[in-house]
């Protein structure tokens, strides 16, 4: 396993402008997770997708934020009109999840998260 | 709404001492709890994962137990070194309902341990 990737590692933007970020999780991994971290605080889930189906969604994903992984296998989370309150660290994870059933023995893997600073 | 509690909030030791961190949680309700160890401005990397009908689990200088009833689980480190400097991270896991798919992460617990 090469491990999740993200991409980019860093993003300075200013205010009013869109940014998309990138995850390419373990391959085979068949769900893949966003969550949402700033300074000092544990991260917060954002949205879930099992395959291609998106799942779950956070209330903090407000409806400038949209996350699709089209085929099943790489994500891409797009936040429209960037404001400063959306400057943290956005973070990937993956696990291999049988089938519909819930798994009860399954780790997430994270990878190592993009950081977004808009001005 | 399933919320995770960390303390101490930070924790500075001298090398070569044991010490426990601690996790609460406030919905008995879990599949799992995971510890995570994140080095500052990176990624997360998991430690332990137990199940909910694990009692606890053991890697290296690393134990975690679990008390599912009360709520609470507590991470072991043996014989800290400075490279076990880090922030640790206990996260849960909800059993059902629509929040099956998700981490609910404690706000962390900051650990330093100097030579």
């Amino acid at each position: 396993d090469t491990g999740v990737s993200q991409d980019p590692r860093h993003k300075i933007t200013k205010r009013g402008q869109n940014v998309t970020f990138r995850c390419d999780p373990i391959s085979e991994h068949n769900r893949l997770y966003w969550y949402r971290q700033t300074l000092g605080q544990g991260p917060e889930f954002l949205t879930y997708f099992q395959n291609e189906a998106q799942l779950e969604k956070s209330r903090l994903l407000s409806d400038r934020f949209s996350a699709e992984r089209p085929k099943g296998s790489f994500s891409t989370l797009e936040i429209q009109r960037t404001e400063q309150g959306d400057s943290a660290m956005y973070l990937c994870a993956s696990s291999l999840g049988a089938g519909t059933r819930l798994p009860y023995q399954e780790t997430q893997y994270f990878g190592p998260g993009t950081r977004l600073l808009v001005l | 709404k399933q919320e995770v509690t960390q303390i101490p909030a930070a924790l500075s030791v001298p090398e070569g001492e044991n010490l426990v961190l601690n996790c609460s949680f406030t919905d008995s309700a879990i599949y799992n709890l995971q510890w995570f160890r994140q080095d500052p401005g990176k990624g997360l990397t998991s430690l332990l994962l137990i199940q909910s009908s694990q009692r606890e689990q053991t890697s290296g200088r690393l134990n975690a137990s679990l008390d599912k009833s009360s709520g609470r689980s507590t991470l072991y480190i043996a014989a800290s070194q400075p490279g076990d400097s880090a922030t640790y991270l206990c996260a849960v896991r909800g059993a059902g309902g629509t929040s099956y798919g998700k981490l609910t992460f404690g706000q962390g617990t900051i650990l330093t341990v100097h030579p």
